[in-house]
């Protein structure tokens, strides 16, 4: 099984600033890699696929990059509806999350 | 629009079962594979198993191997979970999730999610 690990696990950040959340795949998931934002008491949503295209409806200031084990999502000015957890799942081989970034306001 | 909506969730005493079901509307169900997705209170998301298109491949994750079967109707557009032989750490909210079509296995679309309490 691929084990996913996301860093950190809480990340404080204030309205306006960058947010850089790092995921790390145990070995090479290729492009493979997606981004969910999940809200308290929601399902997640899909950010991102491929390792970097958003999805749809997804504003610009998510963007995500990386291959191979070491993959970046960035926020590039937070905002308040941003707060929220951030999970990373490879689908390379079968499927596996991370274990989710909080995203809290400093 | 794509909508998916699942059911059956509750409470249940360990070592009995129960059923899940996901009603699909918006898209060629019989199109996509689905998975189902599970999330136990205040924890991260877990996938647990995942039906091909048209019905032929199942794929579980260990946890529940033996014990949970997915299947789907594609005449009636659904997608069920049936959950046998259930522990305390099966509870959680289950979500389904579609596939997303063209060969890139991410989930595009999830349920809102059914919660699932195991408890005596």
């Amino acid at each position: 099984e691929i084990v996913m690990t996301q860093s950190p696990a809480t990340l404080s950040v204030s309205p306006g600033e960058r947010a850089t959340l790092s995921c790390r795949a145990s070995q090479s998931v290729s492009s493979n890699l997606a981004w969910y934002q999940q809200k308290p008491g929601q399902a997640p949503r899909l950010l991102i696929y491929g390792a970097s295209t958003r999805a749809t409806g997804i504003p610009a200031r998510f963007s995500g990059s990386g291959s191979g084990t070491e993959f970046t999502l960035t926020i590039s000015s937070l905002q308040s509806e941003d707060f929220a957890v951030y999970y990373c799942q490879q689908y390379n081989n079968w499927w596996t999350f991370g274990q989710g970034t909080k995203v809290e306001n400093k | 629009q794509v909508q998916l909506v699942e059911s059956g969730g509750g409470v249940v005493q360990p070592g009995r079962s129960l059923r899940l079901s996901c009603a699909a509307s918006g898209f060629t169900f019989s199109s996509n594979p689905m998975h189902w997705v599970r999330q136990a209170p205040g924890k991260g998301l877990e996938w647990v198993a995942v039906i091909s298109y048209d019905g032929s491949s199942e794929h579980y994750a260990d946890s529940v191997k033996g014990r949970l079967t997915i299947s789907r109707d594609n005449s009636k557009n659904t997608l069920f979970l049936q959950m046998n032989s259930l522990r305390a750490e099966d509870t959680a909210v289950y979500y389904c999730a579609r596939e997303a079509p063209y060969g890139s296995a991410h989930f595009d679309y999830w349920g809102q999610g059914t919660l699932v309490t195991v408890s005596s």
